[in-house]
């Protein structure tokens, strides 16, 4: 079984409406969650981190974590063009390597 | 300059050649990181240095060499490396060893024919 588990897509959605980004991890103590965004042919970019089950909320951005279910999503409210990326989804079991999903491309529709 | 920068953004060598990344961290973190990223997979940790220490070696092969010579810099040394190694390389630090808050440069990419 995977560690991370992420839909690569893509993932389209129209401008204004909400994307919603997923990720599950496999059974292991997972303590820090994070998401982070890639702009073709940039490096990726931290936008959200997240310790505890509930919502975190920045801005149009919202993480949530479930660590029953062992999932955690990323929100985009009022998605924008510029949202347009592939969102990297990250679990620290504990140790020093940072797992990464392989990433889902996200394309917001004018 | 500020953040995480690398250099060179591009390189193209020969399986013989020797080259080298070089990473520079104007944040002031502890801890630097070298990864890989290849097309359709997931970022690949390669080595963790913490106050310039080596603290992880994830099963690189030995055709990769790391060096850091204080906090702010990070170098990976090339040699005698293989097409499949041809990806982006991408440097980051972080305040701390083991947070997954990285700050990432820009990447080099490089080609190896």
């Amino acid at each position: 079984q995977k560690e991370v588990e992420q839909n690569s897509g893509p993932l389209s959605v129209p401008e204004g409406a909400i994307a919603s980004l997923n990720c599950t991890y496999s059974d292991r103590v997972s303590q820090s969650f994070f998401w982070y965004r890639q702009y073709s042919g940039k490096s990726p970019e931290l936008i959200m981190s997240i310790y505890s089950n509930g919502d975190k909320e920045d801005g149009r951005f919202t993480a949530q974590l479930n660590k029953a279910s062992q999932y955690v999503s990323l929100l985009i409210r009022d998605s924008q063009p510029s949202d347009s990326a592939t969102y990297l989804c990250a679990f620290n079991f504990g140790n020093e390597k940072l797992t990464f999903g392989t990433g889902t491309r996200l394309t917001i529709i004018p | 300059e500020t953040g995480v920068t690398q250099t060179p953004r591009h390189l193209v060598m020969g399986m013989t050649n020797k080259k080298s990344l070089k990473c520079e961290q104007h944040l002031g973190h502890n801890a630097m990181y070298w990864y890989k990223q290849s097309a359709k997979k997931p970022l690949e940790l390669m080595f963790v240095y913490n106050f310039k220490e080596q603290t992880e070696n994830n099963s690189v092969p030995s055709r990769f060499s790391p060096e850091c010579p204080n906090s702010s810099h990070l170098f990976l040394h090339l040699h005698t490396l293989q097409p499949e190694d041809s990806a982006l390389y991408l440097c980051a630090s972080s305040q701390q060893r083991a947070t997954g808050e990285l700050f990432f440069g820009e990447g080099s990419r490089l080609t190896v024919l």
